[in-house]
């Protein structure tokens, strides 16, 4: 199985903060790395597939970035609804895994 | 609007089966193939399995936690998908989701449902 890990397990950000998470995978996933936003009592929300790709409607300031086994998200100026839970998940191979989430909370 | 409903959820003892829809709207349901994800209280996401198209085959993959005891099925009549969980055991409890996939992308996820397993 593809062991996934996140950097920071989690942070504390100021709104209009730039935002950095990072992903890496134990073996190359080329580049089929999703990213989910969720918040408290909330189903996860697809925000970045196929490690850069934009999900229709999801605000510009998320991006995504990375190939192989290191990935990035991005969140340009962090908003006040963006404070949630943040995880990637690899869709190479079965059985698809998800990295353990890094929060994202309120300095 | 793309949409997925879950359902059938609720408290069952161990041992005992369980079976949750996914009833879908807004698409052609047989365009895609559907996932089934988990989530445990206070836990991370997991994934459960998948099932392709009928064009693919209509196979099924599934994680080895479940694997023997789920099975999904789909139809594509109804846009319904299927999550059969049999000998349930405590630690299937868990919020479970479901979601359409595209391009190896689970996208339009539901409110999902809880299952508690529990004597």
């Amino acid at each position: 199985d593809i062991q996934m890990t996140q950097s920071p397990s989690s942070l504390s950000a100021s709104v209009g903060d730039r935002v950095t998470i990072t992903c890496r995978a134990s073996q190359s996933i080329s580049s089929s790395l999703n990213w989910y936003q969720q918040k408290p009592g909330k189903a996860p929300q697809l925000l970045i597939y196929a490690a850069s790709s934009l999900q229709s409607g999801v605000p510009s300031r998320f991006s995504g970035s990375g190939s192989g086994t290191d990935f990035t998200l991005t969140i340009s100026s962090l908003q006040p609804e963006d404070f949630a839970t943040y995880y990637c998940q690899q869709s190479y191979s079965t059985p698809w895994t998800f990295g353990p989430g890094t929060k994202v909370d309120i300095k | 609007e793309v949409q997925v409903v879950e359902s059938g959820g609720g408290l069952v003892q161990p041992g005992r089966s369980l079976r949750l829809s996914c009833t879908a709207s807004g698409f052609t349901f047989g365009d895609y193939a559907m996932s089934w994800f988990r989530q445990a209280p206070g836990k991370g996401l997991e994934w459960v399995g998948f099932i392709r198209r009928k064009v693919y085959g209509g196979t099924t993959e599934y994680a080895a936690s479940v694997k023997g005891r789920f099975t999904i099925s789909r139809d594509d009549s109804k846009s319904i998908a299927y999550l059969q969980m049999n000998s349930l055991k405590t630690e299937d409890t868990a919020v479970y989701y479901c979601t359409r996939v595209h391009s190896s992308s689970p996208e339009s996820w539901g409110q999902g449902t809880l299952v508690t397993v529990s004597s």
